[in-house]
């Protein structure tokens, strides 16, 4: 069975300096491993995904996360945070031995940006 | 582009009242699903359909019932409301299940269930 474990259900950072969200899996098999962001009162949108290709994927707005496999790590990073950057982060894992979907979500982490 | 709609955007019902929660998509996706997002919990899976005519259950599908007859429609129906199921819904397509396959989001709705 798969699961997924976002060590943080909130961070804080100030507006210009460096965003780490943690994401910690496991999985049986080669699994896809996703980011979301949920902005207030939205849907999810897509920031970036990996699908077994390079292990340092770019996503949208300057974020970007390094899949490693010996640590079952997907960390969400970006270099200078922004104000718009305030919303619900999920990290989700794909597999085959997932959900009946095959997806399995985090309980997300609410990243906070102080001005 | 509209992308994945859902409708209403909020709904109050009072327990033991049914209704449907509507979803269409535009972009010709085979996939469709239902999620519940709850505080705390992430989002949970309540039905998915692979294709016009094919449903399955999810993770948390007691007390809701699903239908997919043609692509573009996955509405949700709750068939006698209860507090438990106040929530906030999310209806996602995709061209793919699972594996490799971007979910494209609605906006969500709002059900509060007195």
């Amino acid at each position: 069975a798969q699961s997924v474990t976002q060590l943080d259900s909130h961070v804080s950072v100030s507006e210009g300096t460096p965003v780490l969200l943690r994401c910690n899996y496991s999985s049986s098999y080669s699994p896809s491993l996703f980011w979301y962001v949920q902005h207030p009162n939205k849907g999810l949108q897509l920031l970036l995904k990996y699908t077994s290709a390079a292990t340092l994927v770019k996503g949208i707005n300057g974020f970007e996360a390094e899949f490693k496999k010996s640590e079952t790590s997907f960390h969400l990073t970006k270099p200078s945070a922004h104000m718009s950057d305030a919303a619900e982060y999920f990290c989700v894992v794909s597999d085959l031995g997932g959900g009946a979907d095959g997806l399995t979500f985090g309980k997300g982490t609410h990243l906070i940006i102080q001005p | 582009n509209a992308g994945v709609t859902q409708t209403p955007k909020f709904q109050v019902l009072k327990t033991g009242q049914s209704m449907t929660l509507q979803c269409a998509q535009d972009m010709n996706h085979e996939y469709m699903s239902w999620y519940r997002q709850d505080p705390g919990m992430g989002l949970r899976l309540i039905h998915y359909s692979v294709g016009a005519g094919i449903t399955d259950q999810g993770e948390v599908p007691n007390g809701y019932n699903v239908s997919r007859s043609t692509t573009e429609d996955f509405p949700l129906r709750l068939l006698s409301a209860a507090p438990s199921q106040t929530s906030v819904y999310f209806c996602a397509s995709s061209y793919s299940r699972g594996n490799t396959g971007e979910l494209f989001f609605g906006e969500g709705s709002r059900l509060t269930v007195l």
